[in-house]
């Protein structure tokens, strides 16, 4: 079966534009989390939906905001962009509780400049 | 709060040699833990994870963790490893009561030939 898609790959944008990045889990997995990667921070746990409802987040500003459709596909969104939000940002899912094991994309490679 | 610490952030070794990459968590109530590795340009591919039952446990390719619930340690060994192996491993642990998977900051195996 097809693994969690993430889009686009690589992404370059300008300081203060928003983006809007692109997750399609596993089919039948309901639970999808995003997290932020960065050589310096590592991992971040940016948010957890399931059932188009937010049920967990992590410690990110505002500009940092996600979203579940009913057919579990996920965006997250990041507004008035800052340098330091160039990153690696991973999508994972799973069927219904991270401790069954997450799946991960490869990941929107997003650079600001 | 939950937290993991991966000791090394980057471990050398020969091939063929054994390895042990480790990692301590820190939490008020029972886990789940996990290793996570990341080949270079990819995300992330669930390695091994403990639930619960027997403490040690085992991956298809040659890896092993045991849990040691007194140390809280999760460490995770290889008997012999191969250039293959060269990749980024995480330490991951989640709350049995929450969903949201908490990672440590990665040690870097790099295999010498």
């Amino acid at each position: 079966k097809a693994g969690v898609t993430q889009t686009p790959r690589y992404l370059i944008k300008t300081r203060g534009q928003q983006v809007t990045l692109s997750c399609s889990p596993i089919s039948g997995h309901r639970s999808v989390s995003w997290y932020q990667q960065t050589p310096g921070q590592g991992l971040q746990f940016l948010f957890e939906y399931f059932s188009e409802t937010q049920r967990n987040k992590g410690n990110f500003p505002g500009r940092f905001s996600g979203r579940q459709f009913s057919n579990s596909r996920s965006e997250m969104n990041v507004s008035t962009l800052e340098l330091g939000d160039s990153a690696l940002y991973l999508c994972a899912s799973s069927l219904a509780r991270a401790a069954t094991g997450y799946t991960f994309g490869s990941g929107t490679r997003l650079t600001v400049v | 709060a939950q937290s993991v610490t991966q000791l090394d952030s980057q471990v050398p070794v020969f091939e063929e040699a054994p390895v042990e990459l480790r990692c301590n968590y820190s939490s008020s109530v029972s886990v789940y833990l996990f290793w996570y590795v990341q080949y270079p340009n990819q995300g992330l591919q669930l390695l091994l994870k403990y639930l619960s039952g027997s403490t040690l446990v085992e991956s298809i390719n040659g890896f092993e963790a045991e849990f040691n619930k007194s140390q809280t340690s999760f460490h995770l060994r290889k008997p012999s490893v191969h250039i293959s192996d060269t990749a980024e491993y995480f330490c991951a642990v989640s709350p049995n009561r929450d969903d949201k998977i908490i990672f440590g900051k990665g040690t870097r195996l790099h295999i010498l030939p």
